[in-house]
């Protein structure tokens, strides 16, 4: 059974940045697809990147390139996302998630697991 | 970015009824929509898959239909767990959006 299990709860400054784990278990890691998805309170979710470690991708939503980066370490079985210059509009829940399914032949971006959510406040 | 519209906001009903959801895309998605289920602090749920496809372990009371830009996800007989917001979300290209969410409440 897939699991993904999530960093806790963080308190930051403006301007200050952030770094979100996310380890997974069961499965096989090197074959995930992992995405990042926030939802600000009362909010729809938001997606923000997605990395495929087994193809070398990683792509960003553009409303966060150069402000999020998203890694792997596989050896850990686990997942970051990295979200710097924080202001009080990214305050909100963070999920990662695993795309069901991801292929060479295609990946479409919806999601079957997901981790049960980082919450980040930023406030001075 | 595609713009995901869905209607109502808010949806009072009770235990037993036929509950209807639209999701509305800014321009044609083909086929490529997932409806999601979310209970209050807790991640979303993948009910719906490619518009139609129901995810493995969802009840048989949950279905989806559409393409195009107009979906549907119906619930046909409401039962207690149901109460939640659900969300629609397109996968037509590498930028998926989510709709804004629809709350069913208990009338």
């Amino acid at each position: 059974q897939v699991q993904l299990v999530q960093s806790g709860a963080e308190v930051k400054k403006p301007g200050s940045s952030v770094k979100v784990s996310c380890k997974a278990s069961g499965g096989s890691f090197s074959s995930y697809a992992l995405s990042w998805v926030r939802q600000a309170p009362g909010q729809g979710p938001e997606w923000m990147g997605i990395i495929i470690p087994n193809f070398g991708i990683t792509k960003y939503a553009q409303k966060f390139q150069g402000r999020v980066t998203l890694t792997t370490d596989e050896s850990a079985t686990t997942a970051y996302m990295d979200l710097s210059s924080l202001r009080s509009e990214d305050t909100a829940m963070y999920y990662c998630a695993r795309l069901r399914v991801c292929s060479a032949a295609d990946c479409p971006y919806y999601f079957d697991y997901w981790g049960q959510g980082t919450l980040v406040t930023v406030s001075s | 970015d595609i713009q995901m519209t869905q209607s109502p906001s808010t949806l009072s009903t009770s235990v037993g009824d036929e509950v209807t959801i639209t999701c509305r895309a800014s321009q044609s998605i083909s086929s490529w929509l997932a409806w999601y289920q979310q209970k209050p602090g807790k991640a979303p749920k993948l009910l719906i898959y490619e518009a139609s496809n129901l995810e493995s372990g969802v009840p048989s009371r949950f279905s989806g239909s559409g393409s195009g830009t107009e979906f549907t996800l119906t619930i046909s007989s409401l039962q207690p767990d149901d109460f939640a917001t659900y969300y629609c979300q397109h996968y037509n290209d590498y930028s998926p959006t989510f709709g804004q969410g629809t709350k069913v409440e208990i009338k």
